[in-house]
């Protein structure tokens, strides 16, 4: 199984809600990313945890909040967002300490209204 | 942050035809990724090299690394529709220690049958 599965695929919220991303991985891989792409942009890192510790906060604001429950999945909690946050959110893995190649999974097309 | 510029920005060619594009990028690096991305979906990996490498092939993919220019190239042979894509290249820093990809800017191709 190679695959990085990201739920939901769409998300519609408004500015006081409270949501969250899932990310999931079985390939044993004890680093995972949260990156955030706006249209036609690169993706940009957010967060990375690295044996289920987070080891980068890329100065993200407070209303983002990453959790890694276990090895295998990754979480982000969206509060009091912004409507400038609607982007697509990837989840990405890597076997850690190796220096190769990240899987991404689909990703979550986020909207705030 | 991004790491470096790629260009062309867009790319439009026809079925058959070789599409070429190129990564610049600022920092010492350990290897250097390619990925394609679909629609603004998923990122694909599509083939690494190392700084100590200076050319590499996988099916109709050929890339070139020159780290004294701090450049890389990525050539697509014989291009099919299914080509139609964007295409990033990433970087690993020698300083990184937890597979944080940096991300050029991104070459959009369109392939017309």
């Amino acid at each position: 199984d190679t695959e990085v599965t990201q739920t939901p695929k769409h998300l519609v919220m408004g500015m006081t809600n409270k949501k969250s991303l899932k990310c999931e991985q079985h390939m044993g891989h004890r680093a995972m990313y949260w990156y955030k792409q706006k249209a036609k942009k690169p993706p940009e890192l957010m967060f990375v945890y690295s044996y289920e510790k987070l080891s980068i906060n890329e100065s993200v604001p407070s209303r983002f909040s990453p959790e890694c429950p276990n090895s295998s999945l990754l979480n982000l909690h969206l509060h009091a967002l912004q409507p400038e946050d609607s982007a697509l959110y990837l989840c990405a893995s890597s076997p850690a300490g190796l220096r190769t190649e990240a899987f991404f999974g689909q990703g979550t097309r986020l909207t705030v209204v | 942050s991004q790491q470096g510029e790629e260009d062309p920005q867009a790319l439009s060619i026809q079925e058959g035809e070789n599409a070429t594009m190129n990564c610049s990028y600022k920092t010492s690096i350990n290897n250097l990724q390619w990925y394609r991305q679909n629609s603004g979906r998923g990122l694909v990996h599509l083939i690494l090299i190392r700084s100590n490498e200076r050319e590499k092939h996988s099916g109709r993919l050929r890339v070139t690394l020159d780290t004294s220019k701090k450049s890389s190239s990525l050539l697509i042979t014989a291009s099919r529709a299914a080509d139609t894509a964007s295409y990033f290249c990433a970087t690993l820093a020698t300083t990184d220690s937890w597979g944080k990809l940096q991300f050029g800017a991104g070459t959009q191709v369109v392939v017309t049958p």
